[in-house]
C-alpha cells in the first residue's frame, strides 16, 4: 500500500538556527510531491512542488529551499529560521489516476523561538 | 484574485442533523477538479470526496456528497446525519490542467457538532 511519512511532528527551533523536514513515499514510484505551509487559523499555502528527482519548482520566495535526492524523498531545509516560519508543514503526494486525491503527511508543527 | 472561496469561517450543526459547506471556485480552464478534505485538531488532512469537471453526476462517499453546480462555480459539501467525529476544519480545493494539477486551497470552514 502507498502511505506517506513525515518527521519530526513537532519541532521547536531557535530563530537564525537551519531546519531540515524530510518526507517520503512508499509504495509508489515519480510521484509528484509538495510541501505547504499552514499558518495557524488559516488554509494551506503552497511552498514547493516536485515532479521528479532534483526538479524543485517554488511558490513562495523566502528563506525555505526544497530538494528531492532521492525518487521518494522530498527535504524541506532553511539555512537561518525566522519568527514567520512558524507554522505546520505538510508533505503531500499526489495519488495516480485522476480522481485520486492527494495524500498527506502527518505534518510538522513547528515554532521559532 | 482567489481560486477557491469558503465564505463560512465557523459553521454549527445539531448532532444527527445535515450540513452544507459552501466552496465557490474561480477558473477558466475547462478541466479541473474539486476536492474536500478533513482537518481534525491532530492536524491530518483526510481527504474526503472529489468532482470532476466532466462528471455528469454529483460526486458521493458515504455521508459526504457534493452538490455540483458547474454554472455557478459552486461546489458545496453536503454532511449527512452529523456525528460528534465530525467537528473539524472542512478545506475545499481544486487543481486545474492548466496549473499543472497542483491543487490550491481555501481557507477553510470550521464545523462544530452539537450534541
Amino acid at each position: 500500500s502507498q502511505t506517506i511519512h513525515q518527521w519530526p511532528a513537532t519541532l521547536v527551533q531557535p530563530v537564525g538556527s537551519p531546519l531540515s523536514l524530510e518526507c517520503t513515499v512508499e509504495g509508489t514510484s515519480n510521484p509528484n510531491l509538495y510541501w505547504y505551509r499552514q499558518a495557524a487559523g488559516r488554509g494551506l499555502q503552497l511552498l514547493f512542488y516536485s515532479v521528479g528527482i532534483g526538479q524543485i519548482s517554488s511558490e513562495v520566495p523566502q528563506n525555505l529551499s526544497a530538494s528531492r535526492p532521492q525518487d521518494r524523498q522530498f527535504i524541506l531545509s532553511s539555512k537561518k529560521l525566522l519568527l514567520s516560519d512558524s507554522g505546520f508543514y505538510l508533505c503531500a503526494w499526489r495519488g495516480t489516476g485522476l480522481h485520486y486525491g492527494y495524500t498527506f503527511g502527518s505534518g510538522t508543527r513547528l515554532t521559532v523561538v | 484574485a482567489q481560486k477557491i472561496t469558503q465564505t463560512q469561517p465557523g459553521m454549527f450543526v445539531q448532532e444527527k442533523e445535515a450540513v452544507t459547506l459552501d466552496c465557490t471556485y474561480d477558473t477558466s480552464d475547462p478541466s479541473y477538479g474539486l476536492f474536500w478534505y478533513k482537518q481534525p485538531s491532530s492536524g491530518e488532512m483526510i481527504f474526503l470526496i472529489y468532482q470532476g469537471s466532466y462528471d455528469q453526476q454529483n460526486a458521493t462517499e458515504g455521508r459526504y456528497s457534493l452538490n455540483f453546480q458547474k454554472a455557478r462555480k459552486s461546489a458545496n459539501l453536503v454532511i449527512s446525519a452529523s456525528q460528534l467525529g465530525d467537528s473539524a476544519m472542512y478545506f475545499c480545493a481544486m487543481r486545474e490542467k492548466g496549473g499543472s494539477y497542483i491543487p490550491t486551497f481555501g481557507r477553510g470552514t470550521s464545523l462544530i457538532v452539537h450534541p
